[in-house]
């Protein structure tokens, strides 16, 4: 079946630029998913990416998909404190269903 | 504002008891989903519907039931039967008609056992 992973976790600088991982099985999806979560909340969706797209750029985002290899990138440029979360990468499958990694923690320090 | 609103924020369940955890959105999804998420892992899906009165069980359903007989509201009961409830349980919606269909998420339901 399908599968999502990622790297369980990373440190930065603040300042730093953060690059997150996540490569997927489903050569199929459609859209792919960069969520991020908070202490003790719900998933709030930071940013998407056609599948036939190769790069996408919102602000301090900037997401790669590389479809042959079905590795997905998200960067952070000029990482903040409050960027500290748990960031999930998400496939969608051929029912409409979101699969999820298993997230990974991204810690900044001061 | 649209949203999505799940209730209690925080429950405890006694042993052998059944608890049922409240979903409701106003964004006129068609779809709705249960996730539920142990510390430092991923979501595993519960349930989802993706049309009123029809369900299907996702990856981990034992121990669990939903309903949908209206399409704003899809509440979950985790019975007796499941043995590790302790968990954070995380609603969604989408629209599954529309090109791009992002996944909007609740605030979350803290489920401990006593």
């Amino acid at each position: 079946g399908e599968d999502v992973e990622q790297s369980l976790f990373l440190s930065v600088r603040e300042g730093d630029s953060s690059v997150i991982n996540c490569t997927y099985t489903d050569s199929s999806s459609t859209y792919l998913y960069w969520y991020k979560q908070e202490p003790g909340a719900g998933l709030q969706l930071l940013t998407y990416i056609f599948s036939n797209m190769d790069m996408k750029q919102d602000q301090r985002l900037t997401v790669l998909l590389n479809k042959k290899d079905k590795h997905l990138s998200l960067r952070i440029a000029d990482t903040q404190t409050g960027d500290s979360a748990i960031y999930f990468c998400a496939e969608m499958d051929s029912s409409y269903k979101l699969i999820f990694g298993s997230g990974t923690r991204l810690l900044v320090r001061p | 504002d649209g949203g999505i609103t799940q209730s209690p924020k925080y429950l405890f369940r006694k042993e052998g008891q059944n608890v049922t955890l409240s979903c409701e959105q106003n964004l006129n999804h068609d779809a709705m989903y249960w996730y539920r998420q142990d510390p430092g892992q991923g979501l595993r899906l519960i349930y989802y519907s993706q049309i009123v009165n029809d369900f299907q069980k996702g990856d981990i359903a034992e121990g669990y039931s939903v309903s949908r007989e209206k399409k704003e509201s899809f509440p979950l009961t985790v019975t007796s039967a499941q043995k590790n409830p302790t968990a954070f349980y995380l609603c969604a919606s989408n629209s599954i008609y529309r090109e791009n269909e992002k996944l909007f998420f609740g605030s979350g339901t803290q489920l401990s056992v006593l």
